[in-house]
């Protein structure tokens, strides 16, 4: 079965350092990839999706994240966490057509 | 570009009642998904509209759910008749065509009491 997996549901990181969110995939095929991000009350922010190239992807808000094949991960990071990326992350695919899966986010706290 | 725009922000309603939710897609996109969200069972996919055709409805939980999309502007989820374990956000999302990504509304957040 396809699916898509968060293995860590919350974390704490201090403002100013980094930050990775992991994200592994189950599929036939390498899918279409993404990330979003939701602020508490709000929908969901695409900050950056990966269909082919490059396995480095460049997004908003200062984020990256890195497909590897090998390992079906498309992990998300950030070099210096800022308090406003306080949010819940959402990994998510697609396959073949524009139906998106979502893992089951990451709650990200920022101390000061 | 006013984005995916949802109403109502926030709906309560008793149960057995019929509610309502809308969506107005961005102008020039052609497909649009309606999501539901909760804290038990994350984000689900309940319909899936290319063209104003529905495409997917697999997501939908049960007969009290229908939804629409009369033309390339306006998608209503309707319940009815609506129930506690009803209570969620709703999203509604659009992409363009042939793109891959959704924009999302701001959802709309019913609490059925």
């Amino acid at each position: 079965a396809q699916s898509v997996t968060q293995p860590d549901i919350h974390i704490t990181v201090s403002e100013g350092a980094s930050l990775e969110l992991r994200c592994n995939y189950s599929y036939g095929a390498t899918p279409y990839l993404f990330w979003y991000v939701q602020s508490p009350g709000q929908g969901l922010q695409l900050l950056l999706k990966y269909f082919s190239g490059d396995t480095l992807v460049q997004g908003i808000k200062g984020f990256e994240a890195e497909f590897k094949r090998s390992q079906s991960s498309f992990n998300l990071r950030k070099p210096s966490v800022h308090w406003s990326d306080a949010a819940e992350y959402f990994c998510a695919v697609a396959f073949n057509d524009y139906k998106l899966s979502f893992g089951a986010g990451t709650t990200v706290t920022v101390r000061a | 570009d006013a984005g995916v725009i949802q109403s109502p922000r926030h709906e309560v309603t008793e149960m057995g009642q019929e509610v309502t939710l809308r969506c107005k897609p961005i102008s020039g996109h052609n497909s649009l998904f309606w999501y539901r969200q909760t804290m038990m069972r994350g984000l689900e996919l309940l319909i899936y509209f290319n063209n104003n055709v529905p495409i997917d409805d697999s997501g939908m939980p049960e007969d009290r759910f229908s939804a629409k999309m009369p033309n390339a502007s306006f998608s209503t989820l309707k319940i009815q008749p609506s129930e506690p374990r009803d209570s969620a956000v709703y999203f509604c999302a659009s992409t363009p065509p042939g793109r891959y990504g959704y924009t999302f509304g701001s959802g709309t957040r019913l609490t059925v009491v």
